[in-house]
């Protein structure tokens, strides 16, 4: 099946520091990619829609400011946390659909911990 | 506004035993989808069902979608320990592109 990437599995930053999450479909090409955030016990909440070539959709609520968004390439798109504090603390999960197949495929998460 | 409804959100139940897990969706959906999450991991796919009547199974488990009554199930036969998992139901936003709508997951223990 796809496989999607992500680095870093996990970070521990500073309050006020930036990070930035890789996320990679390794053998296909996907113009979207989907990031969420999972708070622990919770379902995924989308936070936007990722396009290659183009500017990112963002949820309602979700700072655009705040979480960069940048689609480079048809396999790589990287989610930046900016000025990080502990409230964005919480396990960022990216998935692509890997056309023309219906499902998509999700990364194996960052767990980020902001202190 | 599409809502998906998952329902059990917690079931235990012992090995051997058989159950279904449901999810409900508000408005019209084309693809509905499982998942299945283990702990501190990431999301697998089960399955994707994308016509009334659609019926697919994987081992013990089986998912079926009713897009009439809006009402997808997966159901469990005689489970093992192995399954226990959070199972998520996601349904496909129409007019989007691929954006899915999830169910609140449904947290599996199975006790031997």
């Amino acid at each position: 099946g796809a496989v999607v990437s992500q680095h870093p599995s996990r970070v521990i930053c500073k309050s006020g520091t930036s990070v930035k999450i890789e996320c990679r479909s390794l053998d296909f090409q996907a113009t979207t990619m989907f990031w969420y955030r999972q708070f622990p016990k919770q379902s995924l909440m989308l936070m936007a829609t990722s396009n290659e070539g183009s500017k990112a959709t963002y949820e309602q609520g979700v700072e655009k400011d705040k979480f960069l968004i940048n689609h480079a390439s048809l396999t790589l798109s990287t989610l930046t946390v900016t000025s990080a504090h502990p409230e964005d603390s919480s396990f960022y999960i990216c998935s692509a659909r890997n056309p023309p197949r219906e499902t998509q495929y999700f990364g194996p998460g960052t767990r980020l911990l902001v202190l | 506004e599409l809502k998906v409804e998952q329902n059990p959100l917690f079931l235990s139940m012992q090995e051997g035993k058989n159950y279904t897990i449901y999810c409900n969706y508000s408005t019209t959906s084309d693809r509905l989808y499982w998942y299945r999450q283990d702990p501190g991991k990431s999301l697998e796919s089960l399955f994707v069902l994308l016509s009334n009547g659609a019926v697919k199974q994987e081992g013990r488990l089986m998912a079926s979608l009713d897009t009439k009554a809006r009402l997808s199930t997966l159901h469990i036969t005689a489970a093992v320990h192995d399954l226990s998992a959070t199972y998520f139901c996601a349904a496909r936003l129409m007019d989007s592109n691929y954006q899915l709508i999830w169910g609140a997951g449904t947290k599996l223990i199975i006790k031997p």
